[in-house]
């Protein structure tokens, strides 16, 4: 049971760039979210969803897309990679919205 | 959007303290959650609270749910080197699916 894994750990872009950050759960929990910490601040949410085939957007969704096409994976994409998006994202699961639980987070810097 | 004003923004105190922070906002949550991050790690889910007056405790840590349902408390007892990390509330409002984040606490613990 690996519960939430998030790859890459790092990954640096330089500005213009497209990526995809991975998130997968192995804990068939229907809710999963992205937020970003920047430093010295708390977690603010991009994109979550309650389901496979369902997304809403969060605090901070500008320059990002999801998607979720099975119960498993929540990937986030950058289409085109801005510095102010270098920060740390965290991908979190759960039953319900009630109490996610964390993944170890991936570590981005655009140039 | 809602904002939670979180405080202090950092603690410095001796081993065996006990120390108390709060979470406040300007706007009625239904759950609030306390995390604990550890550096380079995700937030941890530390205790969770659904109704107000709530009072929850989790070995040396204790947290309520305002009666106003717009703050909510944690204390921990007898603090240990172990506890040093950044602690966050958030709340969450009845069926809306996503968390609000406090700015975090930082712990430090002189041994």
């Amino acid at each position: 049971n690996a519960g939430v894994t998030q790859t890459p750990k790092f990954q640096v872009l330089k500005t213009g760039q497209s990526m995809t950050l991975q998130c997968a759960q192995d804990m068939n929990h229907e809710y999963m979210s992205w937020y970003r910490q920047d430093p010295g601040m708390g977690l603010r949410l991009i994109h979550y969803s309650v389901g496979a085939g369902i997304t809403d957007q969060g605090e901070v969704p500008n320059g990002y897309n999801v998607s979720r096409s099975t119960t498993e994976d929540f990937p986030l994409r950058l289409l085109s990679a801005a510095p102010s998006q270098t920060s740390v994202y965290f991908c979190a699961t759960g039953r319900t919205a009630t109490s996610p639980y964390f993944g170890p987070g991936t570590r981005l810097t655009v140039t | 959007g809602q904002q939670l004003n979180q405080s202090p923004q950092s603690m410095f105190i001796q081993e065996g303290e006990d120390v108390s922070m709060n979470c406040t906002s300007s706007s009625i949550f239904n759950t609030w959650l306390w995390y604990k991050q550890d550096p380079g790690e995700g937030p941890v889910l530390l205790i969770a609270l659904y109704k107000a007056g709530e009072l929850t405790s989790n070995g040396r840590l204790t947290a309520q749910f305002g009666i106003t349902r717009k703050d909510s408390f944690l204390n921990i007892s007898a603090s240990i080197p172990s506890d040093v990390g950044i602690y966050f509330c958030a709340g969450q409002t009845f069926g809306a699916g996503k968390s609000t984040f406090g700015d975090g606490t930082t712990l430090t613990v002189k041994p």
